[in-house]
């Protein structure tokens, strides 16, 4: 069965830090381009970023507002997705999932809430 | 910075054919992907690569692109449709690809 499964989340004050991992299974992860996307309260899907298979480069991408806060990394020995959070803003509250965007596997949320 | 647009929101009633619309500049040269979302639950797949329904979707999903606006299609949209819907695209250059969401209601 593919799936992606994320762990990590939890209450963080303002400032804080916090490392999302996102766990694979069911396909070849090492060949697959891996994004977060997250989603505030009553708002729409928001692409966070994306790293490419180590093939195509492991290069990554970011979105505007968490660039220079934010690092995605992979591990394809462990098939895990990492998101490194840092210098966490209450704005940043929200579902991060996990996910191959164009193929359309997606990991369940897990819930992030930057609060003081 | 690279924008896909989508109405906030589409109403039909059952049966009725809902159409979704979603415009953006590099869609002549990008695929566009849809994705459903029912309240608290992670998106679904519903059309990929502009056109293309993945196993277990139902037939009356259909998607189609020409120039700047790809569309989403629901044929005999039914009451289990109501959800939202986001239309994707591939950027290289790191801009997000989202569209905002359109929340179809089916009434």
């Amino acid at each position: 069965e593919v799936q992606l499964v994320e762990s990590g989340g939890g209450l963080v004050k303002p400032g804080g830090s916090l490392r999302l991992s996102c766990s694979a299974s069911g396909f070849t992860f090492s060949d697959a381009w891996m994004s977060w996307v997250r989603q505030a309260p009553g708002r729409g899907l928001e692409w966070v970023g994306r790293i490419k298979s180590i093939t195509d480069g492991g290069t990554t991408d970011y979105a505007a507002p968490i660039k220079g806060r934010f690092t995605i990394s992979r591990d394809d020995s462990k098939n895990t997705l990492y998101l490194q959070m840092n210098s966490l803003k209450t704005e940043d509250t929200a579902v991060y999932y996990c996910a191959t965007i164009s193929r359309g596997v997606w990991g369940q949320g897990t819930l992030v809430t930057v609060s003081s | 910075s690279y924008e896909l647009t989508q109405p906030p929101s589409v109403s039909v009633s059952p049966g009725q054919t809902a159409r979704i619309t979603c415009s953006g500049d590099a869609l002549p040269k990008k695929y566009a992907y849809w994705y459903q979302q029912k309240s608290g639950q992670a998106p679904v797949l519903v059309i990929y690569e502009d056109n293309k329904r993945p196993s277990g979707i139902p037939e009356r999903f259909s998607g189609s692109s020409s120039g700047t606006m790809a569309t989403l299609t629901i044929s005999g949209a039914q009451v289990e449709d109501e959800a939202d819907y986001y239309c994707y695209s591939t950027d290289s250059s790191g801009n997000p690809p989202f569209g905002g969401g359109t929340k179809l209601t089916v009434l």
